[in-house]
């Protein structure tokens, strides 16, 4: 079973900074098959990024996502309030769908 | 517009049962897989289940195999998840979620917070 790691755990920054987040494999992944969530407080995950790099619909074009193989990268370019969250990569394979364990987004 | 709406969760014991249901409205649910997620207060996000729109793929989380039964209605625009022999890990918020080509859920339902505990 693939196991995702995200890092940092917690990263405090402030608006109008820049986030780079990150997702590393145990293996290597199909880039159609990972993907990123946010998840406020009391609320449901939102997906973000699809297929690596496709923002989903209605996601300001300010987040972005990269990588392929075990190295995957979400990018925040200028961090708006409501962009402080908690954020997972997700990948599937091999019947088994697998979430990173988050990396929060605190205001500094 | 896409919606999910779980319900049926509550305080069991342990060694209990439950049944959670999603409803979906918005879109044709029989077009669709879907999984179930569920979130441990205060933790991360955790797979655990998936099946095919004609529900002829099934699959479970290790941590929930042979004491959980995914099934749908899709006449009734349903999915379920029959939950046996609760145990205090099962504590969580049960999400279900719509699944796309490639594996990502592009839409999530509430949640409903299921509780093990005597």
């Amino acid at each position: 079973e693939i196991v995702l790691t995200q890092s940092p755990g917690t990263l405090s920054l402030s608006p109008g900074e820049r986030a780079t987040l990150s997702c590393r494999a145990s293996q290597s992944v199909s880039s159609s098959s990972l993907a990123w969530y946010q998840q406020k407080p009391g609320q449901a995950p939102r997906l973000l990024i699809y297929g690596a790099s496709s923002r989903a619909t209605g996601i300001p074009d300010r987040f972005s996502g990269s990588g392929s193989g075990t190295d995957f990268t979400l990018t925040i370019s200028r961090l708006e309030p409501e962009d402080f969250a908690v954020y997972y990569c997700q990948q599937y394979g091999s019947s088994v769908y697998t979430f990173g364990q988050g990396t929060k987004l605190e205001m500094k | 517009e896409v919606q999910l709406v779980e319900s049926g969760g509550g305080l069991v014991q342990p060694g209990g049962s439950l049944r959670l249901s999603c409803a979906a409205s918005g879109f044709t649910l029989s077009s669709y897989s879907m999984n179930w997620v569920r979130q441990a207060p205060g933790k991360g996000l955790e797979w655990v289940s998936y099946i095919s729109s004609s529900s002829s793929t099934i699959y479970y989380a290790d941590s929930v195999k042979g004491r959980f039964t995914i099934s749908r209605d899709n006449a009734k625009n349903s999915l379920y998840l029959q939950m046996n022999s609760l145990r205090a890990e099962d504590t969580a918020v049960y999400y279900c979620a719509r699944v796309r080509l490639g594996g990502y859920l592009d839409y999530w339902g509430q949640g409903t917070l299921v509780t093990v505990s005597s």
